[in-house]
């Protein structure tokens, strides 16, 4: 069955402290998605990836830096953390094109910037 | 300007009610069109997506949506609902050309009273 797997899956840190938020699928899908959820908003995109190396920037992506090291593995960088980044993140991954709008995700990570 | 309004923010019905949720979207062109379901403390888990063709899908644990070109609309129903079906619903666009990403709702709380 599809997996997507987040570390940590709680996250306390200070205002200026730097947080590395690790996905991992074993979908073997091309695409990956960074997003947030707050209360009222629903889910926005941050940064998502079709592939190893690639990039792209979502609808709220200030403040964050993404990477993509593998087709497994997408890490969100938040290298000064501010307490309007407190929020819960969640990672999925998705084939794309003709499953366009099928897409697999993680149990969130919840981070709390004080 | 892409956007997905979902009016409730919360919905209440006794067990074996039916219930519709209501989503409207403001897009131009061809559009992908799913709906999530979020329990409490878990990730978005995918119900049914709409392309083309018939315009009633059917999703799992029967759910089922209706898209509507003139009403811009995307309404998910349930005919007899259970309390287990208590959760937030996400409503979800994106364009055939936009690389997988979704913009979503901001989601409905449906309430299932025993």
């Amino acid at each position: 069955e599809a997996a997507v797997t987040q570390s940590p899956r709680n996250k306390v840190t200070v205002t200026g402290g730097n947080v590395t938020l690790s996905c991992r699928q074993t979908n073997s899908h091309n695409y990956m998605y960074w997003y947030r959820q707050d209360t009222g908003h629903g889910l926005r995109l941050i940064h998502y990836s079709y592939g190893a190396g690639n990039l792209q920037i979502g609808d709220v992506p200030d403040g964050y830096k993404a990477t993509r090291t593998t087709q497994e593995d997408f890490f969100l960088l938040l290298e000064l953390a501010s307490p309007s980044q407190t929020s819960l993140y969640f990672c999925a991954s998705g084939q794309g094109r003709g499953t366009i709008a099928e897409q697999f995700f993680g149990p969130g990570t919840r981070l709390t910037v004080l | 300007t892409q956007t997905v309004s979902q009016s409730d923010a919360h919905v209440t019905v006794f067990e074996g009610d039916s219930v519709e949720l209501r989503c409207n979207y403001s897009y131009g062109g061809s559009i992908y069109l799913s709906w999530y379901i979020q329990h409490h403390g878990r990730g978005l888990q995918f119900l049914l997506k709409y392309y083309s063709g018939n315009p009633v899908v059917q999703g799992v644990n029967g759910f089922e949506a209706e898209f509507s070109k003139s009403d811009s609309s995307f309404h998910l129903r349930k005919a007899s609902v259970h309390w287990s079906d208590s959760a937030v619903y996400f409503c979800a666009a994106s364009r055939g050309s936009a690389l997988g990403r979704l913009h979503f709702g901001a989601g409905t709380q449906l309430i299932v009273i025993p």
